[in-house]
């Protein structure tokens, strides 16, 4: 148990459905960040959060939209997805943006398929 | 640009030996961290040790230990005493120390087997 706790586990969904990723840390951390882990393909970063403010999009597509409305919570709003965006969505948390606090704990991520 | 090379895609090991991951990296930045972390077949990445290039001493932690070679630009992992357990994509990440550096870059991972 890391402190960091995303549901669901596993979602299936089709092309127009809309749903939530959720993360939530228990660690008093200050930094969120979404990643996207496609299969034989390195951890992209997708967003970072610091106290609540949004420090980082890395080029993401729009049909993924996070918000932070604290410190401890974490969503990924997805809409209109298409069959690539098929992936492990990973959360995690730091205390701070500077090492060695910027280590980052993980949750045990959202496995998506898209339809 | 930071970039990880992790050149072993997959490493395999008999039980109670030791193993060593590598991982080489490539920086511009004066200071920066190094990691690894541990992930399992049930998707969790597991953070196992730090080494910031300005420390005096390579980290450890338990089984883990980090050989980082500055002027070479390695930081391999070694794992002492493998188990069963131990099975898993390790992955080796790095972030520039100050300024942004809540961003890591990860390498493409090893997968390591511990056989019994």
């Amino acid at each position: 148990e890391t402190g960091v706790t995303q549901t669901p586990r596993h979602l299936v969904m089709g092309m127009t459905n809309k749903k939530s990723l959720k993360c939530e840390q228990h660690l008093g951390h200050n930094a969120m960040y979404w990643y996207k882990q496609s299969a034989k393909k390195p951890l992209e970063l997708m967003f970072v959060y610091n106290f609540k403010e949004q420090t980082e999009n890395n080029s993401v597509p729009s049909r993924f939209s996070p918000e932070c409305p604290n410190s401890s919570h974490l969503f990924l709003h997805l809409h209109t997805l298409q069959p690539e965006d098929s992936a492990l969505y990973l959360c995690a948390s730091s205390q701070g943006s500077q090492a060695p606090k910027n280590i980052q704990y993980f949750g045990a991520g959202t496995r998506l398929s898209v339809l | 640009a930071q970039k990880i090379t992790q050149t072993q895609p997959g490493m395999f090991v008999q039980e109670k030996e030791a193993v060593t991951l590598d991982c080489t990296y490539d920086t511009s930045d004066p200071s920066y961290g190094l990691f690894w972390y541990k992930q399992p077949s049930s998707g969790e990445m597991i953070f196992l040790i730090y080494q910031g290039s300005y420390d005096q001493q390579n980290a450890t932690e338990g089984r883990y230990s980090l050989n980082f070679q500055k002027a070479r630009k390695s930081a391999n992992l070694v794992i002492s005493a493998s188990q069963l357990g131990d099975s898993a994509m390790y992955f080796c990440a790095m972030s520039p120390r100050w300024g942004g550096s809540e961003k890591l870059v990860f390498g493409k991972g090893t997968k390591l087997t511990v056989n019994p």
